[in-house]
Formats: structure tokens, C-alpha cells, sequence
């Protein structure tokens, strides 16, 4: 089975573009779709991008989601960082319906 | 709206076990898996199975085989998930998450287990 790897943290400025990376350790990243979630201190999480680029209602624009199949990889892109996008993020894929698994989460600091 | 309400805060012994329940409302409930997602104190996310509402058929992680079931009951809209032989590493929030996207999550339940 799979591992998917996450920085464990990255930071930029208010107003900056960070970029979030997703690493798939075997098989396509283009094989089973890719979700971001946020999960800020003592919540749940919520979803911020699903089946690898789709944003549900509700979540601003500044994210966005893509995959390079070439460093097969996922990658999470915020842009025009605001203070309250300091949280942490966590990529989520699957191989069948025993095998989910989840990035070891990054922490994004907004200085 | 969709809402997925958990049950309460649980401490347990080592040995004993802990059911969790997960109620749901504002869609229909046969409609959609259900997952189960744990995260210990100061860690990541971590997958523990599934549940088909419809049939109530499951998949579960292969780490938790054996330890954990997951049922659920139509009528109440409500999906269960007990866990046994706990162990000090099983403490952790305990989050129900819906659908294959995990669109909407419960609010957690912390289970503490200490002797």
C-alpha cells in the first residue's frame, strides 16, 4: 500500500501563494482522486478540495488543488494568504475500499 | 443542513472497549459510506474503516481487524463504531466523516484510556 508525504510544515506572508505538496509513495497519483482538508486547532476538519481540483460551495477561490503525475504528486496552492489560513492541511487519497489513507498533515504558519 | 452529532467524551480502562455513535441528519442516510478517522493527541489523521448505510457492509483498516466493528441503524439515522482491548495508544478523538469525499465530519469524541 501507499504512503503519502507532506512537508511537516511551511510558512509565508500574508498576501503571499504558499503551495502544499502531496507525495504518493507507489502507483499513480492519477489512479484515485486526491482530497485537502484544514483543521484548525481543536475542530474537525473540512474539506477544502475534492476529487483532486473540485472545490464544494463555500470555500473561497484562494484554494486550489492540481497533480503532476511527472513528481506524482498532489499539491494544495493558497493564495492571497490571510492570518486565519494558519491551520493545519492534510492530503487524502485511497486504493480500494480497505486501503484510505491520509498525508501526515502540514502545518501552515501565515507570519 | 447536513449534521453529524457524536456522542459524548468516554474514558476507559485498558481492556475494556468504547462505542461511539454518530448520528446523522439532513440527507439521506442510506445514500452515503461513513467513515471512521482517529487522531491522537498531537498527531495526524489516521483511517479506520468504512460502513455502507445500505447494507451495512464494512471495510476496516488492516491495523484495527479484529479490534473494531462498525454498525449502524436505519431507522435512527446512527452509525456505531465500538472498539475493544483498548490500550493507552487508542487515546485519541474518534471522528465520523461522511461519503467518499469525507464532505461533513462529526464534532469528535475524545476517548482517554488509563488506568
Amino acid at each position: 500500500n501507499f504512503m503519502l508525504t507532506q512537508p511537516h510544515s511551511v510558512s509565508e506572508s500574508p498576501g503571499k501563494t504558499v503551495t502544499i505538496s502531496c507525495t504518493r509513495s507507489s502507483g499513480s497519483i492519477a489512479s484515485n482522486y486526491v482530497q485537502w482538508y484544514q483543521q484548525r486547532p481543536g475542530s474537525a476538519p473540512t474539506i477544502l478540495i475534492f476529487e483532486d481540483n473540485q472545490r464544494p460551495s463555500g470555500v473561497p477561490d484562494r484554494f486550489s488543488g492540481s497533480i503532476d503525475s511527472s513528481s506524482n504528486s498532489a499539491s494544495l496552492t493558497i493564495s492571497g494568504l490571510r492570518t486565519e489560513d494558519e491551520a493545519d492541511y492534510y492530503c487524502q487519497s485511497h486504493e480500494n475500499t480497505n486501503y484510505w489513507v491520509f498525508g501526515g498533515g502540514t502545518k501552515l504558519t501565515v507570519l | 443542513q447536513v449534521q453529524l452529532v457524536q456522542s459524548g467524551a468516554e474514558v476507559k480502562k485498558p481492556g475494556a472497549s468504547v462505542k461511539i455513535s454518530c448520528k446523522t441528519s439532513g440527507y439521506i442516510f442510506t445514500r452515503y459510506y461513513m467513515h471512521w478517522v482517529r487522531q491522537a493527541p498531537g498527531q495526524g489523521l489516521e483511517w479506520m474503516g468504512m460502513i455502507n448505510p445500505s447494507g451495512g457492509s464494512t471495510s476496516y483498516a488492516q491495523k484495527f481487524q479484529g479490534r473494531v466493528i462498525m454498525t449502524r441503524d436505519t431507522p435512527t439515522s446512527t452509525v456505531y463504531m465500538d472498539l475493544s482491548s483498548l490500550r493507552s495508544e487508542d487515546t485519541a478523538v474518534y471522528f465520523c466523516a461522511r461519503a467518499a469525499t469525507m464532505d461533513y465530519w462529526g464534532q469528535g469524541t475524545l476517548v482517554a484510556v488509563s488506568s
